[in-house]
């Protein structure tokens, strides 16, 4: 059963840098069969999708979040991570690591558990 | 673009659920769905329009025409309550529906 673990600060100053890692067990981010997704829900909101990365590095990302984030993969650890500058209260939100299947613009097959980033002095 | 839901559908028990997504030719696109519970994570439960993962039960279905595609839960179980999303892509951003909340009475 492939599983994803988001990790990392609970807790960002505003103006800082968030920084998530999503850890996968029971596949390999080298594999080519998908692409890994970040995707946040603000408190009592809906999904918002942040971006994709592929093993080659190759990324897609959301046009409103572009200017702000960076996603990045490492295969030797098989960790993928998303970091997302210059945060505001708007950017506190439960973010989601997940499995993109059926690539390009595929759907969202696993997903991990969730963390919870409140952005916040 | 726009991906628009109903806030909230009821459906007592045992019935049938419908729960719509609505989008402009949306019908072109391939819709996806996710069943969220409180403090879970999304978990996908039809993909393509019309397929079932793994595991989802056959009660829940989906179709796509024209402007609005929809997610049936037939035989509706307490345990169907949930936020419903659905997803579809557009110039190569992914789009989520606001969310339904579906209530079994």
């Amino acid at each position: 059963q492939v599983q994803l673990q988001e990790s990392g600060p609970g807790l960002v100053k505003p103006s800082e840098t968030l920084s998530l890692t999503c850890t996968v067990s029971s596949d390999s981010v080298n594999s080519g069969n998908y692409f890994w997704t970040w995707i946040r829900q603000p408190p009592g909101k809906g999904l918002e999708w942040i971006g994709d990365i592929y093993r080659s590095g190759n990324t897609d990302y959301n046009p409103s979040l572009k200017s702000r984030v960076t996603l990045s993969i490492d295969t030797s650890k098989n960790q993928f991570s998303l970091k997302l500058s210059s945060v505001t209260a708007a950017d506190t939100a439960v973010y989601f690591c997940a499995r993109q299947r059926d690539f390009p613009r595929g759907y969202f097959d696993y997903w991990g558990q969730g963390t919870v980033v409140t952005v916040s002095s | 673009y726009e991906v628009t839901q109903s806030l909230s559908v009821s459906v007592a028990l045992g019935q049938t659920a419908k729960i719509t997504c609505g989008g402009d030719n949306i019908g072109s696109k391939n819709v996806h769905w996710y069943q969220q519970r409180p403090g879970q994570a999304p978990v996908l439960v039809i993909y393509r329009d019309t397929y079932r993962p793994s595991g989802i039960p056959e009660r829940f279905s989906g179709s796509n025409s024209g402007n609005t595609a929809t997610l049936t839960i037939s035989r509706a179980q307490a345990g169907d309550e949930a936020d419903y999303y659905c997803q579809v892509w557009d110039s190569s951003t992914a789009f989520f529906g606001g969310g339904t909340r579906l209530t079994v009475l």
